[in-house]
């Protein structure tokens, strides 16, 4: 069974640390997503990845830089943590160009105090 | 002009009968409009897609109407039952584009 897989299900940082979230795809896709949901606006791109080392922005890149080192592995760096980026991110990947092909993971639910 | 407005934000629906989703986009290079259903504590998977070339796509219980000329699509669930609770977005693609656009979200509650 293809598995995109976050490495925390919840966290709880301070202001101002450096967060990293983690995620591990065994699919051997190209393409890898970070997205953050929060209610009422829906999933949100932060950034997204084509090939290794190979990154850009999405919609809402601000505060977040990403690391893509080996193809499966694909990081989300908060460089210094803020209250207003508690929220639920969620790591995808896909495939190719195949529009449908996309496998979320379950998400990490970060909360910044 | 890359929104993608979705509405209900929530929805509540008795065991059985019709559930019903809208969104409407204003881009017209999008070529891929896919549904997703999450549901708590899990990440969203795909549920049903269409593209503007057909006005309606059916698997199941579940139906994509598309209206190309209004810039809307909707999602309907017949016979709508609780293990259908969940939330559902709605989403589409540019043409060539490598990612996706995602609607706020819809919690459905259907009551049994």
């Amino acid at each position: 069974d293809v598995k995109v897989t976050q490495s925390s299900r919840y966290l709880v940082k301070r202001t101002g640390e450096k967060v990293f979230l983690e995620c591990v795809q065994d699919m051997d896709h190209e393409n890898m997503f970070w997205y953050r949901q929060d209610p009422g606006l829906g999933l949100r791109l932060i950034y997204f990845s084509y090939d290794v080392k190979m990154k850009e922005k999405g919609d809402i890149p601000e505060g977040y830089s990403v690391s893509r080192e080996k193809k499966e592995r694909f990081s989300l760096i908060l460089e210094s943590a803020s209250t207003n980026q508690t929220s639920m991110y969620l790591c995808a990947s896909r495939k190719g160009r195949i529009p449908y092909g996309y496998t979320f993971g379950s998400g990490t639910r970060l909360t910044v105090v | 002009q890359q929104q993608v407005k979705q509405s209900p934000q929530s929805l509540i629906v008795q065991k059985g009968g019709i559930s019903i989703i809208n969104c409407a986009y204003e881009n017209t290079a999008f070529d891929y409009f896919p549904w997703y259903q999450q549901f708590p504590g899990k990440g969203p998977a795909l549920l049903i897609a269409i593209r503007p070339d057909v006005s309606e796509k059916k698997e199941g219980r579940f139906t994509i109407s598309f209206n190309k000329s209004a810039k809307q699509f909707s999602l309907h669930i017949m016979d709508s039952q609780p293990g259908d609770s969940a939330t559902y977005f709605c989403a589409a693609r540019g043409q060539g584009a490598q990612k996706l656009v995602f609607g706020q979200g819809t919690r459905l509650t259907i009551n049994p």
